[in-house]
């Protein structure tokens, strides 16, 4: 019973395409989240939702908008894709407060050709 | 200066030694903080939170030193399975975690 899960897990596309991940948790989280975890494995994360509205927009450019039709769902998607977008995007979901940890979803690993 | 660094590694040691992985953070409000473990080509996961007076989980303990901003996870007994990177992680508001760039750990026979 998998607790937040993405798909696809892996997406091979061309420069300047647009395409979609997709993100559920069934933790009953109000907050959701998506990382980026480059070659250099650095995990940053790029936004935080909280009950379906916008909390954190980390100087992301704006080809990347998330999307979050309610508190279990946030779909990430991305137009005119750069090489520069090849990486692995992390979905995560967290219960309200400091001290918990985040839930990750097994990843989304992007190649842009 | 990093908002959290650690020494990427890797640390090379036989299996049964003690490890001991360390990691600062800049920003003094910081309240919560915790270790990931990430296997190669998967997601992270929590592996334990850190508190103030130190804790322990089975071969793992983890201290806090809020004064010098440093964090620390010492893994005894090594494992063959134990060979992952781990993630030092803190927070800095109520709605994200910084994560550090992780040390590498490999336990060999």
């Amino acid at each position: 019973d998998t607790a937040v899960s993405q798909t696809p897990k892996y997406l091979v596309t061309q420069m300047g395409n647009d395409k979609s991940i997709k993100c559920e948790q069934n933790l009953g989280h109000d907050t959701m989240y998506w990382y980026k975890q480059d070659s250099k494995k650095f995990l940053k994360i790029m936004f935080s939702y909280n009950n379906k509205e916008l909390i954190i927009n980390e100087t992301v450019p704006n080809r990347f908008s998330p999307k979050s039709p309610d508190k279990a769902h946030l779909n990430l998607h991305i137009n005119s894709l750069e090489l520069g977008d090849s990486a692995v995007y992390f979905c995560a979901s967290s219960p309200p407060g400091l001290y918990y940890g985040y839930t990750f979803g097994s990843g989304t690993r992007l190649t842009v050709v | 200066r990093k908002e959290v660094e650690q020494d990427p590694g890797p640390f090379n040691v036989p299996e049964g030694a003690t490890v001991a992985f360390n990691c600062t953070y800049s920003n003094s409000a910081s309240q919560s903080f915790f270790w990931y473990r990430q296997d190669c080509r998967k997601e992270p996961k929590l592996l334990m939170s850190v508190y103030s007076s130190g804790n322990e989980d089975g071969r793992f303990t983890a201290q806090l030193n809020r004064a010098s901003q440093y964090i620390s996870l010492l893994i005894r007994d090594s494992k063959l399975s134990d060979s992952a990177t781990y993630l030092c992680v803190v927070n800095v508001n109520t709605d994200k975690l910084i994560f550090g760039t992780g040390t590498r750990l490999q336990v060999f026979p």
